[in-house]
């Protein structure tokens, strides 16, 4: 099983659509989680650290379930801007705090 | 704009060349990181850098060669690479090494291997 697994897609969502990905993660013992977005050719950009309570940031709201080891991203309203790659990343898991993992990403293109 | 800058943002040498790839950031963060990511794929850590110290070396080759100056900049020296080394590399940085931090990423160097 990957340390962390996401569905790569790609997801095709009309703009104003709301769209939600999942993503699980192996060990229990990941204590740190994050969503980035990855453009075409850029680099992953920070979208949101996911907390134990949940969080919300505008039209993006982030869960995390530790008993079902997932965490997940809903977008609500979907622009077309929000069209890219969207990367799930857990903190390490095997060689301690420093290392992230990252996800193998879920490709995003909203339709108008 | 990104606050972890990087140069070159293209860099295309032969198999036979040195040469390096910069990474500088001044948020005061303390633990820098060099990855490689190739297309379609999500990034891979190659080193990790706390306190100006090389904390992780993820089984890289030795024709990679980091640096870490000091604790705003980062280098990655490269020599006799390989044409399956021609990837983005990125370079980002955290408050300090621990999981809890999230990472900022600078845009990359492209780099291509003829």
């Amino acid at each position: 099983r990957k340390e962390v697994e996401q569905d790569p897609g790609p997801f095709n969502v009309p703009e104003g659509a709301t769209v939600a990905f999942n993503c699980t993660y192996s060990n229990s013992a990941s204590q740190s989680f994050f969503w980035y977005r990855q453009d075409c050719r850029k680099e992953p950009k920070l979208l949101m650290s996911v907390y134990s309570s949940g969080n919300e940031d505008g039209r993006f709201t982030a869960q995390l379930n530790r008993a079902s080891q997932y965490i997940s991203l809903l977008i609500r309203d979907s622009k077309l801007s929000d069209s890219a790659t969207y990367l799930c990343v857990v903190n390490g898991s095997n060689f301690g705090n420093e290392k992230l993992t990252f996800g193998t990403g879920t490709r995003l293109t909203i339709i108008p | 704009d990104t606050e972890v800058t990087q140069t070159p943002k293209h860099l295309v040498m032969g198999m036979t060349n040195k040469k390096s790839l910069k990474c500088e950031q001044h948020m005061g963060h303390r633990a820098m990181y060099w990855y490689k990511q190739k297309a379609k794929k999500p990034p891979e850590l190659m080193f990790v850098y706390s306190y100006e110290k090389l904390s992780i070396n993820e089984s890289v080759p030795s024709r990679f060669s980091p640096e870490c100056p000091n604790s705003s900049l980062l280098n990655l020296h490269l020599h006799a690479l390989q044409p399956e080394d021609s990837a983005l590399y990125l370079c980002a940085s955290s408050q300090v090494v621990t999981g809890n931090q999230p990472q900022h990423f600078g845009d990359g160097t492209r780099l291509s291997i003829l």
